[in-house]
């Protein structure tokens, strides 16, 4: 069975300084992608980054960076430079080849606090 | 940039009564889902469905539960007698294939409160 768990219910970071959202996954598929969504308050879920199993490399998108570690099954997201918009509700995510690919599994959520 | 709508915003209803959640996928998009998130919980899988059929359905999804696409661009979640706890957020999401490495693009939500 597929399991996302992210330890950290609630973080707090400065503004402009950088955090790590905390995720580990568990899953018997070969080939998986794994996903960060931010919600906001207003409740949409925003599509942040996306990491493949067979990805070489760690995935970037801005200010946002994936530090997979797949031996570790860990998919952190890194948020550099912090911004006060970035205070929201962050899950990682996951789907895998084998199960079919059409659901995704979703964690528990960690809920970011941007300080200024 | 195309996206994923849902209507409406906020649907208020009484216990027992049945509901008809609105979404309308990304046109070229082939499959389709209904994801559900309980106020200060994780988001749920519901369903998936492609080629007009169900492709796969959670133990949520029971028969109180049905969706349907009933033209070429609507996708529609039906609950037929609403009990306190469907209130919740419905998210429904498409893709354009089915696969692990493929974005699902959500849609803003429907908060739906059940009295």
């Amino acid at each position: 069975a597929q399991k996302i768990t992210q330890t950290q219910p609630g973080m707090f970071v400065q503004e402009k300084e950088a955090v790590t959202l905390d995720c580990t996954y568990d899953t018997s598929d070969p080939s998986y992608g794994l996903f960060w969504y931010k919600q906001p308050s207003s409740g949409e879920m925003i599509f942040l980054i996306y990491q493949g199993s067979y990805d070489q490399q760690n995935a970037t998108e801005g200010r946002y960076s994936l530090n997979f570690q797949k031996a570790r099954k860990s998919a952190n997201l890194v948020i550099s430079a912090s911004q006060l918009g970035d205070s929201a509700m962050y899950f990682c995510a996951m789907r895998g080849r084998n199960t079919g690919g059409f659901k995704t599994i979703f964690g528990a959520g960690t809920r970011l606090f941007v300080k200024a | 940039e195309p996206e994923v709508t849902q209507t409406p915003s906020h649907q208020v209803t009484q216990m027992g009564q049945e509901v008809i959640l609105r979404c309308v996928p990304i046109s070229n998009h082939l499959y389709f889902y209904w994801y559900r998130q309980i106020l200060g919980q994780k988001v749920e899988f519901l369903v998936s469905f492609y080629n007009n059929e169900i492709s796969e359905k959670s133990e949520i999804f029971d028969d109180q539960f049905s969706v349907e696409r009933p033209d070429g661009s609507n996708f529609t979640l039906k609950i037929r007698s609403t009990k306190l706890e469907d209130s919740a957020m419905y998210f429904c999401a498409s893709s354009d294939t089915r696969g692990s490495l493929d974005e699902q693009f959500f849609g803003p939500g429907t908060r739906l409160t059940v009295l």
